[in-house]
């Protein structure tokens, strides 16, 4: 079983439409959870980061954790054409472990 | 630079070939890691250095891959007698804090892509 599990899509969704993020990891332990964008061809960028149980938000971007159910999701409203690109959950244990990413396209 | 530069950005190499690939991180940055990102996969942690140590090497796939980071500044990928399952991009990324703790910001190179002929 891999560290950390994504839906794998792709997802397309219309511009101005929510579009909805899934993401499962295996250590029970872990404290700290972390969405990355990547646009293609280029390297990861850090957009929002979760310690605590239940919503962060961040501008048009929601992060949710449930340690209980090992599950974080990460939501983003009124999705634009820029937001096209692969989301990668991780978690850290001193290093970060990185989902397989889903790819996200907005469409206009 | 500003930013985690890496070289080269594009390499080819023969099968059997030996590559290095580099890494600059930004300036005082302590610890420094090494991915393997295949097409269509997150990146794989291969290598972790804190200043000069290499405090992990777990996620190296071979001993045909070896890292180093002498001055605890610049490090060097090395791949020894390359196969074709190697190409992959290879990004390196740097953080401040010791094991990336913190708010786990790992701040990426633009990243090596290598592919084996």
């Amino acid at each position: 079983q891999k560290e950390v599990e994504q839906n794998s899509g792709p997802l397309s969704v219309p511009e101005g439409a929510i579009a909805s993020l899934n993401c499962t990891y295996s250590d029970r332990g872990s404290q700290s959870f972390f969405w990355y964008r990547q646009y293609s061809g280029k390297s990861p960028e850090l957009i929002m980061f979760i310690y605590s149980n239940g919503d962060k938000e961040d501008g048009r971007f929601t992060a949710q954790l449930n340690k209980a159910s090992q599950y974080v999701s990460l939501l983003i409203r009124d999705s634009q054409p820029s937001d096209s690109a692969t989301y990668l959950c991780a978690v850290i244990n001193y290093k970060l472990s990185f989902g397989a990413g889903t790819t996200v396209t907005v469409r206009a | 630079g500003a930013g985690v530069s890496q070289s080269p950005r594009y390499k080819v190499a023969k099968r059997g070939q030996d590559v290095a690939l580099r890494c600059d991180p930004i300036s005082g940055h302590v610890s420094l890691f090494w991915y393997q990102q295949a097409l269509g996969q997150g990146p794989e942690f291969l290598t972790y250095f804190q200043n000069e140590a290499q405090l992990d090497k777990s996620g190296l796939p071979s001993d045909r891959f070896f890292a180093e980071r002498p001055e605890g500044s610049v490090s060097t990928l090395k791949i020894q007698r390359t196969q074709q399952e190697d190409s992959a991009v290879y990004l390196c990324a740097s953080s401040f804090t010791s094991g990336g703790e913190g708010t786990g910001e790992l701040f990426f190179g633009e990243g090596s892509r290598l592919t084996v002929l």
